[in-house]
């Protein structure tokens, strides 16, 4: 399993794009890398999955430069709903690791008004 | 709804009294994992289970069992619980795929006091 490497903690303002990158120097072939997000005392909830390029969906984009070596969440024009920890994982999409999912010590963003 | 149901929430217990935490899923999910957080040491997977009757050890196993008799149900138990297994535990489950994305679904959490 492809071990990952995201900054412990960011701080951005309510409105502003917050980008978070996360290295995974050795990721293989078949993995695909998975963001989640986490609430204080809540479960981890699902936001952004991708294998190369570019995804998008209507809350977040994940860029994947053509290496895979690393991968930026950007959170557009973020909320104070929005401060939470941020997770980067990478697995095996196919069989999804077995259910064995590797977490991180995440990313902490703080939106400040 | 989609949806992973843990029970109960919350529960202070005392050391060596066994209890058992449910997970329920709704997905017909394959894989079910459970995990702790702890202050300081994140998300660390307990054990995980590929589908019925096939389970394997996590991170942190030492002080939990678990069995999965059924597809949607994924108990974990505590035999003689230690101050040390204070925690708060998340259920988990997820599936493979192709084609779609492969995201886990996770219970809204059991805060455990082991006084």
């Amino acid at each position: 399993l492809a071990k990952t490497t995201q900054p412990i903690s960011m701080d951005s303002y309510e409105g502003q794009e917050v980008n978070i990158t996360c290295s995974h120097n050795n990721i293989a072939t078949n993995d695909y890398i998975t963001w989640y997000q986490q609430f204080p005392s809540q479960g981890p909830r699902f936001i952004i999955q991708g294998y190369k390029t570019k995804v998008t969906n209507e809350v977040a984009s994940l860029f994947i430069p053509a290496d895979r070596k690393s991968s930026t969440l950007s959170l557009p024009r973020v909320s104070l709903s929005d401060t939470a920890v941020y997770y980067c994982l990478v697995g095996d999409k196919i069989y999804n690791q077995g259910g064995k999912l590797i977490f991180g010590q995440g990313t902490e963003l703080s939106v400040k008004p | 709804e989609a949806q992973v149901t843990q029970n109960p929430r919350y529960l202070i217990t005392v050391t060596g009294k066994k209890l058992t935490v449910t997970c329920s899923q709704n997905m017909n999910h394959e894989y079910m994992s459970w995990y702790r957080q702890d202050p300081g040491l994140g998300l660390r997977q307990i054990y995980y289970s590929m589908n019925v009757e096939v389970t394997d050890k996590g991170d942190v196993p030492e002080g939990y069992k678990v069995s999965r008799k059924e597809k949607r149900n994924f108990p974990l138990i505590l035999e003689s619980p230690s101050p040390n297994q204070t925690s708060l535990y998340f259920c988990a489950s997820s599936a493979p795929g192709q084609g779609k994305n492969t995201e886990a679904f996770f219970g809204q959490g059991t805060r455990l006091t082991v006084v």
